[in-house]
């Protein structure tokens, strides 16, 4: 059975440092996504990774895909309020399996 | 502005009542997903349908909730009777299986039974 382990689970994050997200999984998929859904709403799609090495960027964030390591990361630079979600990583296996999520809150 | 459509928003039923939850995919898109979401057991994939077939909804109580798609433009997800446990926030999502499976998710419906 397909696992996706996120780390950590809860992140405080203080406004204009730093952070990184870590995805693990036990396939050996190449494609990754990842998702943020903000409190009482849906998810919306932040990066599809399809390959390895692959690295996209949007804003402050980041994320990269290493198949060989079967590990993503969703790296965020200079943490702004606007970033506190819930961020999910899922894998492809002929479906896609979700990880527990990352819950962000970034304070002053 | 393309966007999955799921009604109701909100439910709140009784034990042992029908529930029925409708999802409209976004137009051309050929893959529809059925996801329930609770604090406890997080994102679980219940059902998906491909080209309207259903492939696969072994996460799923076969019991009580059944899924289908009567058309291209409708998927639904029914539970009888329902449960307590049942309480959750139920997702519908669509895709264009081509190279990805990049899904887009739908709003949601926040289902209560008491």
């Amino acid at each position: 059975e397909l696992k996706v382990e996120q780390n950590p689970l809860f992140l405080s994050m203080q406004e204009g440092k730093n952070y990184t997200i870590y995805c693990n999984y036990s396939t050996t998929s190449d494609r990754l996504y990842w998702y943020r859904q903000d409190p009482g709403k849906s998810l919306e799609s932040l990066f599809v990774l399809l390959s390895n090495g692959a690295v996209k960027q949007e804003g402050r964030l980041m994320a990269s895909l290493d198949t060989k390591a079967r590990l993503s990361t969703l790296h965020i630079t200079a943490a702004v309020h606007d970033l506190s979600a819930t961020y999910f990583c899922a894998v492809e296996e002929y479906k896609l399996s979700f990880g527990a999520g990352t819950t962000v809150t970034v304070r002053a | 502005d393309a966007r999955v459509t799921q009604t109701p928003r909100h439910k709140v039923t009784e034990m042992g009542q029908e529930v029925t939850m409708r999802c409209q995919p976004i137009l051309g898109h050929n893959t529809v997903f059925w996801y329930r979401q609770t604090m406890m057991q997080g994102l679980e994939l219940l059902a998906y349908f491909r080209n309207r077939a259903p492939l696969d909804d072994s996460g799923m109580p076969k019991d009580r909730f059944s899924a289908e798609m009567p058309d291209a433009t409708l998927a639904t997800l029914k539970i009888q009777p329902s449960e307590p446990r049942d309480s959750a926030v139920y997702f519908c999502a669509s895709g264009l299986y081509a190279r990805s499976y990049e899904q887009y998710f739908g709003p949601g419906t926040r289902l209560t039974v008491t």
